[in-house]
Formats: structure tokens, sequence, C-alpha cells
């Protein structure tokens, strides 16, 4: 089956500090993986994607790339700003055709301290 | 351009009550999905329509049903409301469905809170 193991929260981080947040995956096919941030009282956003083995996605300064060997979609970012404070959701999507519905993992607060 | 709206925001119903909520995707998109998310865990897939028709359906009860309209905006109707269908309900719009090669991403709105008492 589809599902998706995120690194448990909270994590509290000082401004300009580097960020890494765990995400594995297990998937039939192909899968497509994104990462999605979601701010206090909002719907969720698409903050980055990639959609086969090596990919990289990059938005804002946050980094993630498609391990398939390690079936792995870590999110890294260099120096976090207290802005960056959010809840964020690795998903993915199983690939083939058809409906192509979102698999999530439980999400990981990040709070950044000034 | 609008994003997806979905209404209301906010809802309190008492236990067994049924409730209906509403989503209008993005101009030109035609696949609506919805998912609810309980508080403290990650959004769960509850259906996907696509040209009025479902096209996929999550582990949900037969109490939660839906619909798409011509203009493609969608309703999902909760009947017999439990405490634990308390959550925020998601709305996701996407241009269609999922092609060889092709991932056509979605578009979140902001959710209806439903609250059940």
């Amino acid at each position: 089956g589809n599902s998706v193991t995120q690194m448990e929260g909270p994590v509290t981080l000082s401004e300009e500090a580097f960020l890494t947040i765990n995400c594995t995956y297990t998937a039939t096919g192909y899968p497509s993986l994104f990462w999605y941030v979601q701010y206090p009282g909002e719907g969720l956003q698409l903050l980055l994607k990639a959609t086969k083995a090596d990919d990289k996605g990059s938005n804002k300064g946050f980094e993630a790339t498609y391990r398939k060997e390690t079936t792995s979609f870590h999110l890294e970012k260099g120096s976090v700003q207290v802005s960056d404070s959010a809840v964020y959701f690795c998903a993915l999507t199983s690939g083939g055709t058809g409906a192509n519905n979102l698999f999530f993992g439980t999400g990981t607060r990040l709070t950044v301290i000034p | 351009d609008a994003g997806v709206t979905q209404s209301p925001t906010h809802l309190i119903k008492t236990r067994g009550q049924q409730v209906t909520l509403r989503c209008s995707p993005i101009s030109g998109h035609k696949s609506v999905s919805w998912y609810q998310q309980v508080l403290g865990q990650g959004p769960q897939f509850i259906f996907q329509y696509y040209e009025k028709e479902e096209r996929g359906r999550g582990n949900f009860p037969d109490r939660f049903s839906a619909r798409q309209f011509p203009n493609y905006s969608s309703e999902l109707n909760v009947n017999a409301l439990l405490l634990g269908d308390s959550a925020l309900y998601l709305c996701a719009s996407s241009l269609g469905l999922l092609r060889q090669g092709r991932d056509y991403g979605y578009t979140f709105g902001s959710g209806t809170r439903l609250t059940v008492v």
C-alpha cells in the first residue's frame, strides 16, 4: 500500500539554524512526492514537489531530493526564519493513471524563535 | 483569479444531524477532491470527482457522500454526525486526473472547520 512516515515534532529552532525534516515512504508504482505547508488557520500550500527519482524540488530556500534507493524525501533549509513557523506535511500520489489522491504524513510542527 | 473557495468557514452541529459543505474549484479545474483533517493529523482522502463522476473513494463510511455539479463545484454531505467527525474538511481542485507522465497537482482551499457537539 501507500504510506508516508514523517519525523515527529514539534521542532523548535533558532532563527538562521539549519532545518531537516525526515520523510520516508512506501508506495506501489512510481509515486510523485510533495511537501505541503500549513500556516495557522489556513489550508495547505504546495511547497515543492518531485516527480521522479533523483529529482530535486526547491522553493523559497527549501529543498528535497527524491531518493528511490532509500525511499526518502527529506526537507531541508539552510537558514530558517521566524516566518517559516508552520506545520509541514510530506505526501505522495501513487502514480499510474486515474484518481491520484494524496497520501499524507502526520505533519511536523516547526517553530522558529528569534 | 479566485482560488478554491469553501463555505461555510466554520460550522457547529449536534450529534445525529446532517451537514453539507460546499466547494468551488479554480476556474478551468475539472477535478475536485475532499479531505478530512482531524486535529494533529495529516489530511485523509475522502472522495475525488472528475466530470461529475466519482473517480476515487477513501476509507470512509457510507454516511459520507458527495457530488459534483455541471459547473464543477462540489458538495460533501455527512449524515448522522458523530463526535469523531469533528475536523477540518479540505477541498482541493486540479485540472484533471493523473495521466501517464503528467501530474497536474492540487490547489487547496482554506477549509471548513466542523465541530460536532
